[in-house]
């Protein structure tokens, strides 16, 4: 079975300054994906960034980058350039052989000005 | 309207009552999911739908009875729920599921009804 592991419950981080979100997981499966999705306290799941077990390069998508590191099994989240408006939940998922999401328990950032 | 909606946004309900949540996408997407978030746990998948058909049923208890009438539309029926079954009640969609085999199709969510159980 898979599984999702974020072990930062909570993060500060300030205005304009990178910050890095963990995210380890576990799985058999040759093939599988990893999301990133950001949840505002609105409660919507906003879609942020994927990454394919076979894609050599890191995903970006903007502010967003995805640092891959598939022998560790890790898929850390990297936002540059943090703004107020990225204080959130963040989830990392993976998704199995049905495409169903598995996700973490998510960890809150919260960026000072 | 664009994206996925959920309605109502907040519902509050009786043990003995019955109600529906209801979710509508507009992405022309044939996968449609049911997600159950509680406080400090992660998101737990509920119901699996493509192209209206149910494809998954995580142990829900029968009390949360789903309905997929069209690929664009997607209900959640509740009756006689406990007060644990409080919580934030996600519905998403994608392009399609691949039962079997790896699916790269991101989920679109939407807002979420936070559902009270008094």
């Amino acid at each position: 079975a898979q599984k999702i592991t974020q072990t930062q419950p909570g993060m500060f981080v300030q205005e304009k300054e990178a910050v890095t979100l963990d995210c380890t997981y576990d799985t058999s499966d040759q093939s599988y994906g990893l999301f990133w999705y950001k949840q505002p306290s609105s409660g919507e799941m906003i879609f942020l960034i994927y990454q394919g077990s076979y894609d050599e390069q890191n995903a970006t998508e903007g502010r967003y980058s995805l640092n891959f590191q598939k022998a560790r099994k890790s898929a850390n989240l990297v936002i540059s350039a943090s703004q107020l408006g990225d204080s959130a939940m963040y989830f990392c998922a993976i998704n199995d052989q049905g495409g169903k999401l598995i996700f973490g328990q998510g960890t809150e950032l919260s960026v000072k000005p | 309207e664009t994206g996925v909606t959920q309605t109502p946004r907040h519902l509050v309900m009786g043990m003995t009552n019955k109600k529906s949540l209801k979710c509508e996408q507009h992405l022309g997407h044939n996968a449609m999911y049911w997600y159950k978030q509680s406080a400090k746990k992660p998101l737990e998948l509920m119901f699996v739908y493509s192209l209206e058909e149910r494809v998954e049923n995580n142990s829900v208890p029968s009390r949360f009875s789903p309905e997929c009438p069209n690929s664009s539309h997607l209900f959640l029926h509740l009756h006689t729920l406990q007060p644990e079954d409080s919580a934030l009640y996600l519905c998403a969609s994608s392009q399609d599921v691949n039962p079997g085999g790896f699916s790269s199709y991101e989920q679109y969510f939407g807002p979420g009804t936070r559902l009270t159980v008094t």
